[in-house]
């Protein structure tokens, strides 16, 4: 099984519609993140959390919500979607101090119509 | 001004050749340093991170100026499979210490 997993892979949705993408982790890591990928924009933050008890925006977090269900679940919520938050999701982990990079999930791919 | 800044390309190169990536950062207090490689449609990956005194991998290596707030990274003897996005990637300071990721750079080699 892969260390960080997200669901689902793909997904079209129509505008106005809410969604969410779903994030777990066997890492054991208290550090979560969700971004967004553009072409051309490289990767954007959306949230991220330290633990389950802390939630923090990140650089384009208008539009998304997040909950941190457990140490290892992290979803990111698109109230009502729209057609410029269609993109590749990434959702990401670490350790504590950072020092050893991220570790990804698949990512997911959404459009919205 | 970014705060990641490399240079988009793209970068066409035969295999065998060897090919350099640069990239500039502007918050001087950043403390992590690292390229990641990133296949088409694929998730990021950690290629190295990247120290002071310069890091080597097998065929890569990487370099770090804190004077001069410069990363880069060195591919040698390149092969296909080298193909891909190289993304420079730096972390904040403070207790927060984020990764920030520069847009990335493409490579292809060539046959």
């Amino acid at each position: 099984d892969a260390d960080v997993t997200q669901t689902p892979r793909n997904r079209i949705t129509k505008t106005g519609k809410r969604i969410m993408l779903e994030c777990s982790q066997t890492k054991g890591h208290d550090r979560m993140y969700w971004y967004r990928q553009d072409p051309g924009l490289g990767l954007r933050l959306i949230y991220y959390s330290f633990d389950v008890k802390d939630i923090n925006k990140g650089e384009i977090s208008d539009g998304y919500s997040v909950s941190r269900q457990a140490q290892a679940k992290f979803s990111l919520s698109l109230e009502s979607a729209i057609p410029n938050q269609t993109a590749l999701y990434f959702c990401a982990t670490s350790d504590t101090t950072g020092g050893y990079g991220y570790t990804f999930g698949s990512g997911t791919r959404l459009t919205v119509v | 001004r970014k705060e990641v800044e490399q240079d988009p390309g793209p970068f066409n190169v035969p295999e065998g050749a060897t090919v350099a990536f640069n990239c500039t950062y502007s918050n001087s207090a950043s403390q992590s340093f690292f390229w990641y490689r990133q296949d088409c449609r694929k998730e990021p990956k950690l290629l190295m991170s990247v120290y002071s005194s310069g890091n080597e991998d097998g065929r890569f290596t990487a370099q770090l100026n804190r004077a001069s707030q410069y990363i880069s990274l060195l591919i040698r003897d390149s092969k296909l499979s080298d193909s891909a996005t190289y993304l420079c990637v730096v972390s904040g300071s403070g207790s927060a210490r984020q990764l920030t990721f520069g847009s990335g750079t493409q490579l292809t080699v060539l046959p």
